[in-house]
């Protein structure tokens, strides 16, 4: 059974279109994040969640929408849609991310998602 | 200046070899995490230490946090260990929560 999955696992999309990621994990874990890793392989946080509250809001253009329904489900959705935005989008799940607490807990990744935006 | 550093970027290693990476960093922490992305795309958690050192199979890493040093060693080397590693820390701020601080990665091929 996969821990962390991703749909879909390859998104090929014209610029300006929306489109959506979804992430579910089922470890029962509180706490679910984006990440985004560029063309240089560099990762670096978007959003996380914990228990449906949104924690970290890294500065993110406002195109992007984290949703998550509960706390095995955390979406991404991505309006119109720019060549910037090609790059490969991770969610990941771990315990124990409260604000304000410190992050000491493994994190569990997804297998990426790969978008490119033509 | 990033806020981890990792070097060597690329590390080219005969099979057999013992492996050194190196993670420095710059800000206060509660934990430093080592990753690895496999050649397909996939991230693992390797270890995640907040002082001294852990050991699995061949992996061995070690921190040392007034110097904010860590480092992952593998032993014995072997081409699947041929992966990008990652080390990554979590932050301790006092009115946010401490996200991970990712490194740009190191480079292991092993050649047989």
């Amino acid at each position: 059974d996969t821990a962390v999955s991703q749909t879909p696992k390859y998104l090929v999309t014209q610029m300006g279109n929306d489109k959506s990621i979804k992430c579910e994990q089922n470890l029962g874990h509180d706490t679910m994040y984006w990440y985004k890793q560029d063309s240089k392989k560099f990762l670096k946080i978007m959003f996380s969640y914990n228990n449906k509250e949104l924690i970290i809001n890294e500065t993110v253009p406002n195109r992007f929408s984290p949703k998550s329904p509960d706390k095995a489900h955390l979406n991404l959705h991505i309006n119109s849609l720019e060549l910037g935005d090609s790059a490969v989008y991770f969610c990941a799940s771990s315990w124990g991310g409260l604000r304000g607490a410190p992050l000491k807990e493994t994190q569990y990744f997804g297998p990426g998602t790969r978008l490119l935006v033509l | 200046k990033n806020e981890v550093e990792q070097s060597p970027q690329n590390l080219t290693a005969q099979e057999g070899e013992f492996i050194t990476i190196n993670c420095s960093y710059s800000v206060g922490i509660s934990a430093l995490h080592w990753l690895q992305q496999h050649p397909g795309g996939g991230i693992v958690s390797l270890f995640m230490l907040s002082s001294g050192k852990k050991k699995h199979g061949r992996l061995i890493a070690t921190i040392n946090i007034q110097e904010k040093h860590s480092s992952l060693h593998i032993t014995a080397s072997h081409p699947r260990d041929s992966a990008v590693y990652i080390c990554a820390v979590a932050g301790y701020y006092g009115g946010s929560q401490g996200n991970l601080i990712f490194g740009k990665g190191t480079k292991l091929s092993v050649k047989p």
